[in-house]
């Protein structure tokens, strides 16, 4: 079984669309989770980032975490065609001697058509 | 501009022969690692390092090495590359921050061994 599990997609939404893409984890180390957008052909960009459990909000996207059920979320309202991109969940444990380490879901292609 | 550089971007090669990827970060962080990305597994961390001279296995090592003579450059090294190595590849760097979740990454390197 894998640390994070990722539904691969791919999810085609209309435009102004609300967006949801999940991931679940097994880890009960990891305290940091992340989401990275990656357009095609380019290496992944950081999108939200959130400590612990709780709600975070940017613009349009919504970030949640739920550890007690191990289950990541990531919320994008009025998608726009600009949203079109592939979206890996990232999961960070603390390494021996600091520094960490991130654990990747497979990414979860999106498509927002006109 | 901040930035993490890879180089090449593409590259055929074949069976056994020798290659290196340069990686290159400006941002004076400690933290740098290689992941490969492949359909339906995600990104998987190759090697990492903490800081000069200082260099760990990840996930998937085998076949690869790396060095780390300097802060900004992080070459990965395919002393004989074989097929199954055929992948996307990226360089990320971060700040050696505890639990700092930032990583910065590359455009890629696809690599293709025939």
């Amino acid at each position: 079984q894998k640390e994070v599990e990722q539904d691969p997609g791919p999810l085609s939404v209309p435009e102004g669309a609300i967006v949801s893409l999940n991931c679940t984890y097994s880890n009960s180390a990891f305290q940091y989770f992340m989401w990275y957008r990656q357009y095609s052909r380019k290496g992944p960009e950081l999108l939200m980032y959130t400590y612990s459990s709780g709600n975070k909000e940017d613009g349009r996207f919504t970030a949640q975490v739920d550890k007690s059920s191990k289950y990541i979320s990531l919320f994008i309202r009025d998608s726009q065609p600009s949203d079109s991109a592939t979206y890996l969940c990232a999961m960070s444990g603390v390494l021996t001697g600091g520094g960490n380490k991130l654990t990747f879901g497979t990414g979860t292609q999106l498509k927002v058509e006109l | 501009e901040a930035q993490v550089t890879q180089n090449p971007r593409y590259l055929i090669t074949v069976t056994g022969k020798k290659l290196t990827v340069t990686c290159s970060q400006n941002m004076n962080h400690e933290y740098m690692s290689w992941y490969r990305q492949d359909p339906g597994l995600g990104l998987r961390q190759i090697y990492y390092s903490m800081n000069v001279e200082v260099t760990d296995k990840g996930d998937v090592p085998e076949g690869y090495k790396v060095s780390r003579k300097e802060k900004r450059n992080f070459p990965l090294i395919l002393e004989s590359p074989s097929p199954n190595q055929t992948s996307l590849y990226f360089c990320a760097s971060s700040p050696r921050l505890r639990g700092n979740t930032e990583a910065f990454f590359g455009q890629g390197t696809r690599l293709t061994v025939v």
